[in-house]
């Protein structure tokens, strides 16, 4: 089954306490992009990658960091996380260079306390 | 100004009605132009897309472009309550690999 799946769905955790969300997709896309959601603001880019090592930022990048090794892998880090960045994150990915459909995964809600 | 501007809603029309979403963007640039929906809870998915003047019709849902006024607008046919959703506009300006929503129209279809 073609899907991008995340990890964890859900996180708890503490400021300053580093942690990782893993994207990962199975149909060979080249695109893949980091979102956050936050409720009256809809769907922000975080940063996004048009291939393997290949990374660009959106429009919210600041206190986040990607990596793309791989082409089915992309996570997303918060080296130093604050509350500010408690959000729902998508993560998402498409063929050619993310103008046609993005296949987002199932999102990850994260508090920060 | 904000890139992508939609009106938040709440949109009602009751069952069989035409709903007309309108989304308007600030980058005249801006290439390619979609439509996602997103059921509470869940992930938003693409409903249709569009990367020229006029208009593109699937099933029920036609998208109109006009990029000398610098918006696109999502008319859905014969609403059906299962349509109840927010409804996102995404712009994408230029060939980047950059894409913009806006806040998302949540419309309510009433049986």
């Amino acid at each position: 089954e073609a899907q991008v799946t995340q990890n964890p769905r859900y996180l708890i955790t503490v400021t300053g306490k580093k942690l990782t969300v893993t994207c990962s997709q199975n149909m060979n896309h080249e695109y893949m992009s980091w979102y956050r959601q936050d409720p009256g603001l809809g769907l922000r880019q975080i940063y996004y990658s048009m291939n393997v090592e290949v990374t660009d930022k959106g429009d919210v990048p600041e206190g986040y960091k990607v990596s793309r090794k791989e082409k089915r892998n992309f996570p997303l880090i918060l080296e130093s996380p604050s509350p500010n960045q408690t959000s729902l994150y998508f993560c998402a990915s498409s063929s050619g260079s993310g103008g046609y459909e993005q296949y987002f995964g199932p999102g990850t809600r994260l508090t920060v306390t | 100004q904000k890139e992508v501007e939609q009106n938040s809603g709440p949109l009602s029309v009751p069952e069989g009605a035409i709903a007309s979403l309108n989304c308007t963007y600030s980058d005249r640039g801006s290439q390619s132009f979609f439509w996602y929906r997103q059921y509470s809870g869940k992930s938003p998915e693409l409903i249709m897309f569009i990367y020229s003047n006029g208009d593109k019709e699937d099933g029920r849902f036609t998208a109109q472009l006009n990029k000398a006024s610098q918006y696109v607008s999502l008319l859905i046919r014969d609403s059906q309550p299962s349509d109840s959703a927010t409804y996102l506009c995404a712009v994408r300006p230029g060939n980047t690999g950059k894409l913009i929503f806006g806040q998302g129209t949540t419309l309510q279809v009433k049986p």
